[in-house]
């Protein structure tokens, strides 16, 4: 089957402190995996992407890191700041381009 | 810029109603998918439209049907609702070429089911 979650795990982190996302995924065929952040009562909203024969992608204040041996992805987010505060979920990219989203984080920045 | 738009960001039916969502992509995108979110639960896919064509299908009920219009706005139809239907919906799309770059999501439709 396809990547499911239905565990919200919590992560809470202090303002100013680096936060570590991990996402465990299924799919070894996946052309990219994603990272998205989801604000209450909004969609999902892109962050940053890696391509699979790739293991790091920097961007501004986030990294993703690939670790295709144990099919592991990470997001790491630098100075985390309260409007970092969301529902992180990794994701997969499919045929037709379809995303398969997996199991989301919740990050709660502590001011 | 222009959005995904979702209508009506709220709904609330009741069991063994009908209930239609409507998407309307960003300007000039042909690609429409939809997905269900359940409360604190990951999206799940459930169906993509590309050139008003079905394009792939996911865990979409069969109480559900969707279609894409000539004007490439999507509707889903929602059929003898359930309790367990209440959830999240949004859509998202994209234009040919640009693969998920430019997937937006709209802000989603969220549907009570009572």
């Amino acid at each position: 089957g396809e990547s499911v979650g239905l565990h919200l795990p919590t992560l809470s982190v202090q303002e100013g402190d680096n936060s570590i996302i991990n996402c465990a995924y299924s799919n070894s065929a996946s052309d990219y995996f994603i990272w998205y952040k989801q604000e209450s009562g909004k969609g999902p909203q892109f962050i940053i992407d890696i391509r699979s024969n790739m293991d790091k992608r920097q961007g501004q204040r986030v990294t993703v890191l690939l670790n295709k041996t144990v099919k592991h992805l990470s997001l790491q987010i630098a100075a985390t700041q309260p409007g970092d505060s969301a529902v992180y979920f990794c994701a997969e990219k499919t045929s037709y381009d379809k995303v398969i989203f997996g199991p989301g984080t919740s990050l709660s920045v502590i001011p | 810029a222009a959005g995904v738009i979702q209508s009506p960001r709220h709904l609330i039916k009741e069991k063994r109603e009908t209930a239609t969502l409507k998407c309307y992509p960003i300007p000039r995108h042909d690609t429409v998918y939809w997905y269900q979110q359940g409360p604190g639960q990951d999206p799940q896919f459930l169906i993509s439209f590309y050139e008003k064509m079905q394009s792939d299908k996911g865990s979409i009920p069969d109480r559900f049907s969707a279609q894409q219009f000539s004007d490439y706005h999507s509707e889903l139809n929602m059929s003898s609702l359930e309790l367990g239907d209440s959830a999240l919906y949004f859509c998202a799309s994209s234009a040919t070429g640009t693969g998920y770059y430019g997937y937006t999501f709209g802000s989603g439709t969220r549907l009570t089911v009572v």
